[in-house]
This record gives C-alpha cells, structure tokens and sequence, in this order.
C-alpha cells in the first residue's frame, strides 16, 4: 500500500524568500503524486500534480515540484515566498486511492 | 459548472445520538473518498468508493462508522452514537478514475463540521 510522509510539521519563511516543503513516498508501483494547499478556513485547492509525464511540475501561484524516483520524493518548491502562501500544504500520494500527509503549515514573516 | 457539495455544513449533535453527513460529488465522477480532519491535524482516510466495485473500508476508525453511496451519485456517511471524539470537519472529495484505474486529481466539498456535545 502507499504511504506519504511530509518530513516537516512546520515551516518558517520570511517573504521574499525560497520556499521548500518536503515530502516522501513508497509505493509499490509507479505513483500519482499531488500536492494541495488548505487556507484557513477554506477548502482544499490543488497545486499541482505529476503522472508520469514531466519530472518537474508546474503549478498554480508559482510553485513547483520535482518527482525523484531514485529518493521517492516530490518536494514542493517556490524561488519567493509571499505572504499570501501561509497555510497548511498536503502530499497527496496515490495508486488505487489517494493518501494524504499529515501537512506542513507554511509560516510567512513580513 | 457546480462542484462538489457537502450538507449540513455545519452540525451539532448530543453524544449518543446517530448523525448522517450527505455527500453530492461532481456529475460524472465516479470516484468519491470521505475523509477527516480533526482541529489542527491533517486528512484522515476514511472510505472510497469507485464505480460499482465494493468499497475500501479500510479507514473507518469503528464499527460505528459506515457510509454508502447509489450508484455514481450521492454518498452519506453516517455516525452511530457519536462520542465526543468524533468532533471534527468531515470533507467529500469526487475524481475521474483515469485509465488502469488512476485517479485523477480529487475536488473536495467545503466539508460538514460536527461538534458532538
């Protein structure tokens, strides 16, 4: 079965600067990854998603993540944080279904 | 087009009491997944539901919890005497189920919060 493990609870970021979340994953098989991002009290928005096309995945409001099969990983980067990006972000790993990490709440100072 | 929606929205219930959380998934999809959300934690797998196959109860937490679904249509989950511990927001989410049965990426409902008292 898969699992997904986001290796930070928390994150802190001052504004303007590069952002990384990271997350890890096994899978028996060759996965779909997503990452999705939950505002305070709004719902969950996805990010971004890789299946098996390009390694590195573009998403929306600047983010991006690369897929390394070799360290089963898919960490979610952003070159400058903005404070607009505090929330709490999800790995998002899936074969049959989709498991979700425990998050990692994005922090940003002014 | 209308996505994902989730009634109540919120709900407040006596412990002891059964609750019924409806689901409504996005026409078409025929995946849908319930999960939980406790204060401040991530999502918890509860149940998933694909087409007519049987259901992966696998994260259901007890015997109190079920969930069904007509079809590719509307799913409810309900909680047989809720306790206090089942507080916590409850969130639907629907997906197309691609090709060798990959899912595309979940829409989510905006979730029922239960407060059981």
């Amino acid at each position: 079965a898969q699992s997904v493990t986001q290796l930070d609870s928390h994150v802190s970021v001052s504004e303007g600067t590069p952002v990384l979340l990271r997350c890890n994953y096994s899978s028996s098989y060759s996965p779909s990854l997503f990452w999705y991002v939950q505002h305070p009290n709004k719902g969950l928005q996805l990010l971004l998603k890789y299946t098996s096309a390009a390694t590195l995945v573009k998403g929306i409001n600047g983010f991006e993540a690369e897929f390394k099969k070799s360290e089963t990983s898919f960490h979610l980067t952003k070159p400058s944080a903005h404070m607009s990006d505090a929330a709490e972000y999800f790995c998002v790993v899936s074969e049959r279904d989709m498991r979700f990490g425990a998050g990692t709440r994005l922090t940003v100072k002014p | 087009g209308a996505g994902v929606s989730q009634s109540p929205s919120n709900k407040v219930t006596e412990k002891g009491k059964d609750v019924e959380l409806r689901c409504d998934p996005i026409s078409g999809h025929t995946a849908l997944y319930w999960y939980r959300q406790r204060l401040g934690q991530g999502l918890e797998f509860l149940i998933y539901f694909q087409g007519n196959s049987a259901p992966d109860k696998s994260g259901l937490p007890s015997d109190r919890f079920s969930a069904e679904r007509t079809g590719e249509s509307v799913s409810t989950l309900t909680i047989q005497r809720t306790q206090q511990e089942d507080s916590a927001v409850y969130l639907c989410a629907s997906s197309f189920m691609g090709g060798q049965r990959i899912p595309y990426e979940q829409y989510f409902g905006p979730g029922t919060r239960l407060t059981v008292t």
